[in-house]
């Protein structure tokens, strides 16, 4: 059954303090490696998809990395507003259509 | 942008009642899914349409059922509510399948 993982479940920074969240997953083959960012109460935003071992993505402060078998997104130097929950999702390649999400991070951003 | 319209935004029901969630797919979207996001948690993958045909299952209950129609948008269907049922339920829609889906605001569902 394909499954992910995530953790921290909760972190909190200050603004300024780059760090990394972790998506770890186990997939019966992989399509596409999906972050997303959640506000509360609002439908997830898409921000990145991975779809090769070593590929890597880039938007403004975030950056997210692949392996075979987890995914990195990178926050630098983060600000109040990067505050939300952030959610790793994995597609495979039998299912070719659903998302399997993690739990998600939770993070908070202290000014 | 247009993005994914999702209708109502708020709903209540009672228990045993019926009620029916609308999604707009973004312009030229073929493919429409629909997943259940409980207090806490992470959202559920309830059933997916590519060309008005049902393309993939998740835990979708039996009391749920969901179409998609010419125009492309989608309706769920959920009877006999169940007070469990209480959610927030996303429509995604892409172009094609196995590319990147995006999200409507949710529809937040609250049995009582």
């Amino acid at each position: 059954e394909d499954q992910v993982t995530q953790s921290p479940e909760a972190l909190r920074l200050q603004e300024g303090e780059s760090s990394s969240l972790n998506c770890s997953y186990t997939v019966s083959g992989l399509r596409g490696l999906f972050w997303y960012r959640q506000d509360p109460g609002k439908g997830p935003e898409f921000l990145f998809t991975l779809y090769s071992a070593g590929e890597e993505k880039e938007k403004e402060r975030l950056k997210a990395t692949l392996t075979k078998k987890e995914s990195f997104l990178h926050i630098t130097a983060p600000k109040p507003e990067d505050s939300a929950t952030y959610l790793c999702a994995v597609q495979a390649s039998t299912g070719f259509q659903k998302l399997v999400f993690g739990t998600g991070t939770r993070l908070l951003v202290s000014p | 942008a247009a993005g994914v319209i999702q209708s109502p935004r708020h709903l209540i029901k009672e228990k045993r009642e019926t009620a029916t969630l609308k999604c707009y797919p973004i312009p030229r979207h073929d493919t429409v899914y629909w997943y259940q996001q409980g207090p806490g948690q992470d959202p559920q993958f309830l059933i997916s349409f590519y060309e008005k045909m049902q393309s993939d299952k998740g835990s979708i209950p039996d009391r749920f059922s969901a179409q998609q129609f010419s125009d492309y948008h989608s309706e769920l269907n959920m009877s006999s509510l169940e007070l469990g049922d209480s959610a927030l339920y996303f429509c995604a829609s892409s172009l094609g399948r196995g590319v990147e889906a995006f999200f409507g605001q949710g529809t937040r569902l609250t049995v009582v």
